[in-house]
């Protein structure tokens, strides 16, 4: 089955740029989702199609994917944007969604 | 407003059944797929089935299938999930998720439903 490998945390200072990575086999002929989780919260979608973002998601969000890693950028981070993070992807060969095993983003 | 409306938390005990819903309103729902996502304490985030409630049409991820039944009823607009023998191990939060036809993200969630199964 198919497995996306993030890393388990990444700590960031308010007004930097945090970056998340996803790895998977040939990620990039997929389609990568990413959502945002707060704590006691549903997730809630911040990118999709790699890099398109929903109505309402800052600017500050943007997706990039290529090769075996698809990456969510968090620019100007601000301490609301301290959550757990998880990317998707549908699997074609199995018709399976798989998510992440998502990564917590810590502002200092 | 599109929303997904679960139903309330669940204290069962183990060998009980338990059927959970996911109510849509303000969209077609016989149009989107509707997935479910399991998430146990402290871990996360588990793809365990969706259904199409147009036509019925429903996958399960194998670490699911044979353990829950997913289904829908659309001249109400919700669908379920549900179990006919609970273990101590479902003990987690179930989330109902919308999918567009066109995507395969999940763009509109429900609340979560808490599931707790304990003698």
């Amino acid at each position: 089955s198919y497995v996306l490998t993030q890393p388990p945390s990444v700590s960031v200072a308010p007004g930097q740029t945090a970056r998340i990575t996803c790895g998977g086999n040939n990620i990039g002929s997929k389609s990568v989702h990413w959502y945002q989780q707060k704590p006691g919260q549903a997730p809630v979608l911040v990118v999709y199609d790699d890099s398109d973002r929903p109505s309402g998601i800052p600017e500050r969000f943007s997706g990039s994917n290529s090769g075996n890693t698809a990456t969510l950028t968090i620019s100007r981070v601000e301490a609301g944007d301290e959550a757990d993070y998880y990317c998707q992807v549908w699997d074609s060969s199995s018709d399976h969604y798989v998510f992440g095993t998502g990564t917590k983003v810590t502002v200092l | 407003e599109v929303q997904l409306v679960q139903s309330g938390a669940e204290v069962k005990k183990p060998g009980e059944s338990l059927k959970i819903s996911c109510k849509g309103s303000g969209y077609s729902f016989t149009s989107y797929w509707i997935g479910w996502v399991r998430q146990m304490p402290g871990k996360g985030l588990e793809w365990m089935g969706i259904i199409y409630p147009g036509d019925s049409d429903t996958r399960y991820s194998p670490s699911f299938q044979g353990q829950v039944t997913i289904s829908a009823d659309k001249s109400i607009s919700t669908a379920y999930l549900q179990w006919s023998s609970l273990k101590a191990s479902d003990t987690a939060m179930y989330y109902c998720a919308r999918r567009p036809v066109t995507k395969d993200a999940f763009d509109i969630w429900g609340q979560g439903t808490m599931v707790t199964v304990s003698s």
